[in-house]
C-alpha cells in the first residue's frame, strides 16, 4: 500500500533562513511519481513539482530545490532564503503507475515565514 | 486559460438537504478526481473518472456519488448530508492517470 509521511506538522522560521521540508514515502512499484504542492492561506493548491521514480536527479527551481532519495524512500524540499511569502501548508503526494489516478497524500506540513 | 472550476465556493447547509457540487475542466482532460481535506489528515480521494460513463471508488467514498455524462464535468453529489461531512472539498483534473492533478479553488462545505 502506498503511504506518505510528513512528520513535520509545523515549522517556524525567520525570513531568509534556509528550510526543508522531509518527504517519505512507502510503496512496493518499481515506477512511481512524487509531486510537492503548496497550499497558501487563500487556499488554492498550487503545483510546485512532479518527479518519476527512474529519475534521481536533484532539481532546483530558483529558490526551491528537491531532493530524491530512492536508497531512503525521501523526497525532501529546501526553501532557500525564506520570504513571508513562502508561507503556506506543503503536501507531499505519491501516485503510482497502476492505471488508476490515485494520488496519495502527506498530512502536509505548516511553514510560517516571519519577517 | 487552462483551468478546473468549482461551484460553490462556500456552502452551509442542513443534515439531509441534497446537494450538488459542481466542477468543470476546460483542458479535455480524460481523469478526474475529489478529494476531501480535513486537518491532519491531509486529502483523501472520494471518487476519480477515467473517462466518460467510468468512475471508480477512492479511499473515502462512503456518503458521496458521482457522475461522469460529459468529458469537461464531473459532478460530486451529496445525497443525504451529514455533519461528519463537513469538510474542504477539492476537484482535480489530469490528462493521465499518473500526469500532474491540476485542482479547483475548493468548496468548504459545512453541514449543520
Amino acid at each position: 500500500a502506498q503511504k506518505v509521511t510528513q512528520a513535520q506538522t509545523e515549522i517556524s522560521v525567520v525570513e531568509k533562513e534556509d528550510v526543508t521540508l522531509d518527504c517519505v514515502y512507502e510503496t512496493r512499484d518499481t515506477t512511481y511519481y512524487l509531486f510537492w504542492y503548496k497550499q497558501p492561506p487563500s487556499g488554492e493548491l498550487v503545483f510546485l513539482i512532479r518527479r518519476n521514480s527512474f529519475d534521481e536527479q536533484n532539481e532546483i527551481s530558483g529558490r526551491y530545490s528537491w531532493n530524491f532519495q530512492k536508497s531512503t524512500s525521501s523526497f525532501n524540499f529546501t526553501i532557500t532564503a525564506s520570504q513571508v511569502v513562502d508561507s503556506a501548508v506543503y503536501f507531499c503526494a505519491l501516485s503510482e503507475a497502476t492505471g488508476f489516478q490515485k494520488l496519495v497524500f502527506g498530512t502536509g506540513t505548516r511553514l510560517l515565514v516571519s519577517p | 486559460e487552462a483551468q478546473v472550476t468549482q461551484n460553490p465556493r462556500y456552502l452551509i447547509t442542513v443534515t439531509g438537504k441534497k446537494l450538488t457540487v459542481t466542477c468543470s475542466q476546460n483542458m479535455n482532460h480524460e481523469y478526474m478526481s475529489w478529494y476531501r481535506q480535513d486537518p491532519g489528515l491531509g486529502l483523501r480521494q472520494i471518487y476519480y473518472s477515467m473517462n466518460v460513463e467510468v468512475t471508480d471508488k477512492g479511499d473515502v467514498p462512503e456518503g458521496y456519488k458521482v457522475s461522469r455524462k460529459e468529458k469537461r464535468n464531473f459532478p460530486l453529489i451529496l445525497e443525504s448530508p451529514s455533519p461528519n461531512q463537513t469538510s474542504l472539498y477539492f476537484c482535480a483534473s489530469s490528462s493521465s492517470a499518473t500526469d500532474t492533478q491540476y485542482f479547483g479553488p475548493g468548496t468548504r462545505l459545512t453541514v449543520l
